[in-house]
């Protein structure tokens, strides 16, 4: 399974400043880019996702950056609140049917207040 | 949106005895399910591939008569881990494609005492 490389592994940051969380793939065919919020106890839940013919989806305070010539994107988390500490994981896959997406290893997010 | 909902949430059995996880898919069909186990701290592991009125695609590595898995309707898929030990406690996740994206059941927690 071709592998999708997700950094950094743990973040801390502070109330109300800029979460970053990077990913990179390797199959050009993908055509579907999600990003999932896990809390502990929880199954993951969808948070926003991008295709590949647009280069930044935002929704409230999270916005998905891609970049299709480098195989990358990222998920910005703007003033971040300690309600967004969380394990993050992106994902990339062809969209729809039994296709089944390829996830990084997850990011876990603490924002200190 | 779609939701996919999972029952139940917290599962403690016994070490020998067996243990089903109803993952069902409310207001729209789903053909194929996804079931996963997540270990703590770490990403989703893909276990297998559940397809309606057929049999399940199990992932290398995974035991098919320890993990049962049925698709007996286009609304319900069912996990059930038999002759559970201590070995299998873990977090198991169903999953399914929706008009929202690949979206995930909340999670069982599932204990072997």
């Amino acid at each position: 399974q071709q592998q999708v490389k997700q950094s950094p592994q743990s973040l801390i940051v502070q109330k109300g400043g800029i979460s970053i969380i990077n990913c990179a793939y390797e199959n050009t065919a993908f055509d579907y880019f999600p990003w999932y919020q896990q809390f502990p106890g929880k199954g993951p839940a969808l948070l926003i996702a991008i295709r590949p013919d647009v280069s930044e989806k935002k929704e409230g305070r999270f916005t998905i950056s891609f970049n299709k010539s480098a195989k990358q994107f990222s998920l910005h988390i703007m003033d971040s609140q300690p309600g967004d500490s969380a394990t993050y994981f992106c994902a990339a896959s062809i969209k729809g049917g039994s296709y089944i997406p390829t996830f990084g290893r997850g990011t876990s997010l603490i924002v200190h207040p | 949106g779609a939701v996919v909902s999972q029952h139940p949430s917290r599962v403690i059995c016994k070490s020998g005895t067996s243990v089903k996880i109803e993952c069902r898919s409310l207001d729209f069909q789903a053909t194929t399910m996804f079931w996963y186990r997540q270990f703590p701290k770490q990403s989703l592991m893909l276990m297998a591939t559940s397809n309606e009125g057929s049999k399940a695609t199990y992932e290398q590595g995974v035991e098919k008569d320890k993990f049962l898995i049925n698709h007996a309707s286009l609304t319900l898929s069912t996990l059930t881990v038999t002759s559970a030990h201590p070995e299998d406690s873990s977090f198991y996740i169903c999953s399914a494609w929706t008009v929202d994206g690949y979206t995930f059941g909340s999670g069982t927690r599932l204990t072997v005492v």
